[in-house]
């Protein structure tokens, strides 16, 4: 069974410029969470979808982060503009059913912004 | 604020020694505590879980300890490896919300 698929592995940017992330879920798997794990926290959740419909997004700073997933499969995480506090690992991870499937990470993608 | 408060921040163990991992946590509608195991450029897996109905709860080497009139659960891990080097972070959940503690470094020496 492959396992959550995210690209890129990594991102270098500068401030103020936009970054998207892509997340591709284990098939079958109706929830979809993103995370932001900054370096030596655990993840914080971002957004978490139940097929393509949002459940929660109370920690997403909406101001400048945006995500979306289309036909309720993959998914991609945008921030625009971007601040030096935003580099990070951002984590995918999905689920069978909320809340207590075992959630399935993918590798991540660490974000610098400079 | 931090809802699940975890400590050691990092810990070195010989091999063949107990590993032991504290989390705390505040919020009473928590019911459900997971551990997960993370090894560096990878993302978080699950490791073991429990609920609170139960006190503890074992899988092979590792095992939880809950203590729901604390509002503490612990994880310890027997026999600790060279491979269990990784690091470990405990979360508690309610409904769709899962919080994350700051996560344990561990290092077992051969």
């Amino acid at each position: 069974e492959a396992g959550v698929a995210q690209s890129p592995r990594y991102k270098i940017i500068e401030k103020r410029q936009s970054v998207a992330f892509w997340c591709n879920p284990i098939s079958g798997h109706a929830t979809l969470y993103w995370y932001q794990q900054i370096l030596g926290q655990g993840p914080k959740l971002l957004i978490q979808f139940q097929n393509n419909g949002v459940v929660d997004d109370s920690q997403l700073p909406k101001d400048r982060f945006s995500a979306e997933r289309l036909k309720g499969v993959d998914s991609t995480l945008k921030i625009q503009p971007a601040k030096l506090e935003d580099s990070a690992v951002y984590l995918c991870a999905s689920s069978v059913r909320p809340p207590w499937g075992t959630q399935y990470f993918g590798p991540g993608t660490r974000l610098l912004v400079l | 604020q931090q809802q699940v408060k975890q400590s050691p921040q990092s810990l070195i163990v010989q091999k063949g020694g107990i590993s032991i991992i504290n989390c705390a946590y505040e919020n009473t509608a928590f019911d459900y505590f997971p551990w997960y195991q993370q090894f560096p450029g990878k993302g978080p897996a699950l490791l073991i879980a429990i609920r609170p109905d139960v006190s503890e709860k074992k899988e092979g080497r590792f095992t939880i300890s809950f203590n729901k009139s604390a509002k503490q659960f612990s994880l310890h891990i027997m026999d600790s490896q060279p491979g269990d080097s990784a690091t470990y972070f405990c979360a508690a959940v309610t409904g769709n919300q899962f919080y994350f503690g700051t996560g344990t470094s561990l290092t077992v020496i051969p």
